[in-house]
């Protein structure tokens, strides 16, 4: 079966602009996460889908970060105003449902804030 | 909220030899744990993982055990490859699914 798809792979901007990930899970999968993986460390969740309703985003920033899932397929999250500390890798992985089932990622954005 | 700790944060062993990677977390409520490979430009993939309801599960060269009253899991590899070699990272997810990863380890296995 075809994985967890991403676009961009990689992204350049200076700060205060904008940008946009895009994300298209495995088909079928209800449940999808954006995480937010710096250099060195473990990704960290930012939003988690349930199909189109948010089911956590606690952890988004949600002065410059959204993200959307229409009609409960592909998700795009977009960055506005970016600034340099948003520099990292931006994973998205889906699951058949959340809880206690084996998470698929997506091979990321790099984004980089000059 | 859920905090998971790793350690070690890097480790290195020879070819054949076994490597440990440990985790703790502090949700009492967190009943999944799973384990996941990263390798260099790529998403994590799971690689194992155990539920609370059992203290140990093993995959051929892989293996995870749980201690529940301890609040920690551990993942041990034997007979360590060169393909092993990659960023581990043990996770936790506890109530309302929230899926907290630990720092990861990056193993590297000499030849």
């Amino acid at each position: 079966e075809a994985g967890v798809a991403q676009s961009p792979r990689y992204k350049i901007i200076e700060k205060r602009q904008s940008v946009a990930f895009w994300c298209n899970p495995i088909s079928g999968h209800a449940t999808l996460y954006w995480y937010q993986q710096i250099l060195g460390q473990g990704p960290k969740l930012l939003i988690q889908f349930q199909n189109n309703g948010v089911v956590d985003d606690s952890q988004l920033p949600k002065d410059r970060f959204s993200a959307e899932r229409l009609k409960g397929v592909d998700s795009t999250l977009k960055i506005q105003p970016a600034k340099l500390e948003d520099s990292a890798v931006y994973l998205c992985a889906s699951s058949v449902t959340g809880g206690e089932y084996e998470q698929y990622f997506g091979p990321g954005t790099r984004l980089t804030v000059t | 909220g859920e905090n998971v700790e790793q350690h070690p944060s890097t480790l290195s062993v020879q070819e054949g030899d076994s490597a440990v990677i440990k985790c703790t977390y502090s949700d009492s409520a967190s009943n999944y744990f799973p384990w996941y490979k990263q390798e260099l430009g790529k998403g994590p993939q799971l690689i194992i993982d155990i539920r609370s309801n059992v203290g140990e599960k093993k995959d051929q060269r892989i293996a995870v055990t749980l201690n529940k009253t301890a609040k920690h899991f551990s993942l041990h590899i034997t007979e360590t490859q060169p393909e092993d070699s990659a960023v581990y990272f043990c996770a936790a997810t506890g109530g309302y699914q929230k899926v907290t990863f630990g720092t990861g380890t990056k193993l590297q296995v000499i030849p």
